[in-house]
């Protein structure tokens, strides 16, 4: 299968700072990944799309001005939480799809955010 | 919109025993269910998937079944052991073809030397 790492495991952040959360597809060129968001003890909320040169897609109630993703190559999407405010406090995972039928969804270990 | 219902949401078995763990889904044009295995602080690691032209698919200790007529499938783990425990989600596409997933809600599993 793929591997996905992610960057960094985890970050604490000031309320009202941006930060930015790294996700690379190691052996394998992606032209979408996937960010998901999890909170404790709940299951994995599909955020977005990522698609290589041109815009993601974003889920239905998910703030696109506040999660910024940019997918500049077939190797790297980048997840950037901007204004974060403690709400935003969650564990962030991001996916990429794999497979003759491009259905298979390898994962990164995830990066916990903690906004202060 | 689409979903997918997993249960139990807790299970402990002990040692040695079998875990079986169900889910159903509402979308008939589904066709792909992956599980996932998530310890604590990890990402979720891919442990078994079934397409929808199979009814049953193992890989050593664990196997899934399909019933694509009642829409729902089971992850089956047999001989358990401690290293088992951990939180497992069921999946499906959505759309049939396409390659965004719906998750379970997660079934923590403990497993009791």
């Amino acid at each position: 299968g793929a591997v996905v790492s992610q960057h960094p495991s985890r970050v604490i952040c000031k309320s009202g700072t941006s930060v930015k959360i790294e996700c690379r597809s190691l052996d394998f060129q992606a032209t979408t990944m996937f960010w998901y968001r999890q909170f404790p003890k709940q299951s994995l909320m599909l955020m977005a799309t990522s698609n290589e040169g041109s815009k993601a897609t974003y889920e239905q109630g998910v703030e696109k001005d506040k999660f910024l993703i940019n997918h500049a190559s077939l190797t790297l999407s980048t997840l950037t939480v901007t204004s974060a405010h403690p709400e935003d406090s969650s564990f962030y995972i991001c996916s990429v799809m794999w497979g003759g039928s491009g259905t298979e969804a390898f994962f990164g270990q995830g990066t916990r955010l903690t906004v202060v | 919109g689409e979903n997918v219902e997993q249960h139990p949401s807790t299970l402990s078995v002990q040692e040695g025993d079998s875990a079986v763990i169900k889910c159903t889904y509402s979308d008939s044009a589904s066709n792909y269910f992956p599980w996932y295995k998530q310890e604590l602080g990890k990402g979720p690691q891919l442990i078994i998937d079934i397409r929808s032209n199979v009814g049953e698919k193992k890989d050593q200790r664990i196997a899934v079944t399909l019933n694509k007529t009642a829409k729902h499938f089971s992850l089956h783990i047999t001989e358990t052991q401690p290293e088992d425990s951990a939180v497992y989600f069921c999946a499906a596409n959505i759309g049939g073809g396409g390659n965004k997933l719906t998750f379970g809600t997660g079934t923590q599993l403990k497993v009791e030397l």
